[in-house]
């Protein structure tokens, strides 16, 4: 069975700090691919990356990191400089290919991310 | 409207009504899923449909009946629900054309109340 641990449920930092959310996930698969959603007071989930198994490349886009490391089953993402905007739940999330179509996402319990002045 | 949409936005109910949930997708997408997100604990797949199909149903009670009459629209009809099935209700949609891959979009959600 899928299961994706983010161990850490709530972080306080003060902007401009960097700060890193933590992702471990666990899959039989050979090929699988990862997610990580924001979901601020809102409520609607925001995608921010997908990446698949076979493609250990790190990524950056802007202020936002990831760091895949299939030798640990870890997929952490970074903030650097975080802003006040950035205060939200992230969610990190692993997908199974369902036979009749569509995919189901995994999701771990998210991490509370609070960025205060 | 663009994305996915979801009505009515907050809802309140005794647990002998019955009511509806609405789900609408303008994205062109052919899957189309329903979440319940209650608090500290993860997302619940409950359903899933692909090109109107019912793919997955994932052990969720019977007073949950999803329907799914066309690819854009996908409802949720609740009856003699019960306190504990009060939670953040997300709707999603995906393309359904690179398997594991097709990131889901989410709607707003409705955040139900069963009194």
């Amino acid at each position: 069975a899928q299961k994706v641990t983010q161990a850490q449920t709530e972080i306080s930092v003060v902007e401009k700090e960097d700060v890193t959310l933590d992702c471990v996930y666990e899959t039989r698969d050979t090929t699988y691919y990862l997610f990580w959603y924001k979901q601020p007071p809102s409520g609607e989930l925001v995608f921010l990356i997908r990446r698949n198994s076979f493609d250990e490349q790190n990524e950056i886009s802007g202020r936002y990191s990831w760091n895949f490391q299939k030798s640990t089953s870890s997929f952490n993402f970074t903030i650097t400089a975080s802003q006040v905007v950035d205060s939200a739940v992230y969610f990190c999330a692993l997908s199974e290919i369902l036979t009749g179509g569509g995919n189901k996402l995994t999701f771990g319990t998210g991490t509370q991310l609070k960025v205060e002045l | 409207e663009t994305g996915v949409t979801q009505t009515p936005r907050h809802l309140v109910m005794g647990m002998t009504n019955k009511k509806s949930l609405k789900c609408e997708q303008h994205l062109g997408h052919n899957a189309m899923y329903w979440y319940k997100q209650s608090a500290k604990k993860p997302l619940e797949l409950m359903f899933v449909y692909s090109l109107e199909e019912r793919v997955e149903n994932n052990s969720v009670p019977s007073r949950f009946s999803p329907e799914c009459p066309n690819s854009s629209h996908l409802f949720l009809h609740l009856h003699t629900l019960q306190p504990e099935d009060s939670a953040l209700y997300l709707c999603a949609s995906s393309q359904d054309l690179r398997g594991g891959a097709d990131e889901q979009f989410f709607g707003p959600g409705t955040r139900l109340t069963v009194l």
